[in-house]
């Protein structure tokens, strides 16, 4: 079964600690992992594709197969990276439609 | 960025009734979604298409219906709607070479009672 567990439903943390957002996958061939952002008021919209292992706004994060893991890190929170953020899989087939985890909702205290 | 438009984007209706929410975009792609978020549910694939003639089911089709008149336009409609159906409703788009990038609308929230 195709599938995206992200634990958390919220994680709260304070300005300038690090953090780490869960996300566990469930794919049976190679997969294609994403994480998309909601801030407040702005639109769903894709943060980072594990392919690219790029930064972005700090963000990065590692595709880590024997765990089955793509968890999301900040070494330094920041206020503005407060938002919702949802773990996607890619998945099989011809459609290869996004899997959407359930989020984990991100507050940066001050 | 108003590539991806939804109307309305609030609305409120009786049980039993039909409504139709409605997604146009002008970014030029060939695939649509309608997706509902519920929360502690995240977001739940209700129907895709690949274009004007290509319609699919998602994970929760049930109880929902649509069309896509062109290829910039993608109607969700609830046949009779019901109370377990009140969620925020999102329109995305995608192109075909880029499924992963998918571009959202603003959301249409609606609420049956």
């Amino acid at each position: 079964a195709q599938r995206v567990t992200q634990p958390e439903k919220l994680l709260s943390v304070f300005k300038g600690a690090p953090v780490e957002l869960k996300c566990n996958y469930s794919y049976s061939g190679s997969p294609e992992l994403f994480w998309y952002v909601q801030y407040s008021r702005q639109r769903l919209q894709l943060l980072l594709r594990h392919i690219s292992r790029e930064s972005i706004k700090g963000f990065t994060a590692d595709l880590n197969k024997g765990e089955t893991s793509f968890h999301l890190k900040k070494p330094f929170a920041q206020e503005e990276d407060s938002a919702m953020y949802y773990c996607a899989l890619r998945g099989g087939g011809s459609q290869g439609n996004l899997i959407f985890g359930k989020g984990t909702k991100l507050s940066v205290k001050p | 960025d108003a590539d991806v438009t939804q109307t309305p984007r609030n609305r409120i209706t009786k049980t039993g009734k039909r409504i139709m929410l409605e997604c146009s975009q002008t970014k030029g792609h060939d695939r649509m979604y309608w997706y509902r978020q519920d929360p502690g549910l995240g977001l739940r694939l209700i129907y895709y298409s690949f274009d004007v003639k290509d319609i699919n089911k998602g994970e929760i089709s049930d109880g929902y219906s649509v069309s896509r008149q062109a290829q910039a336009k993608f109607s969700l409609s609830l046949e009779s709607a019901i109370p377990n159906q009140t969620a925020l409703y999102f329109c995305a788009t995608s192109d075909s070479g880029r499924v992963y990038e998918q571009y959202f609308g603003p959301g249409t929230r609606l609420t049956v009672t």
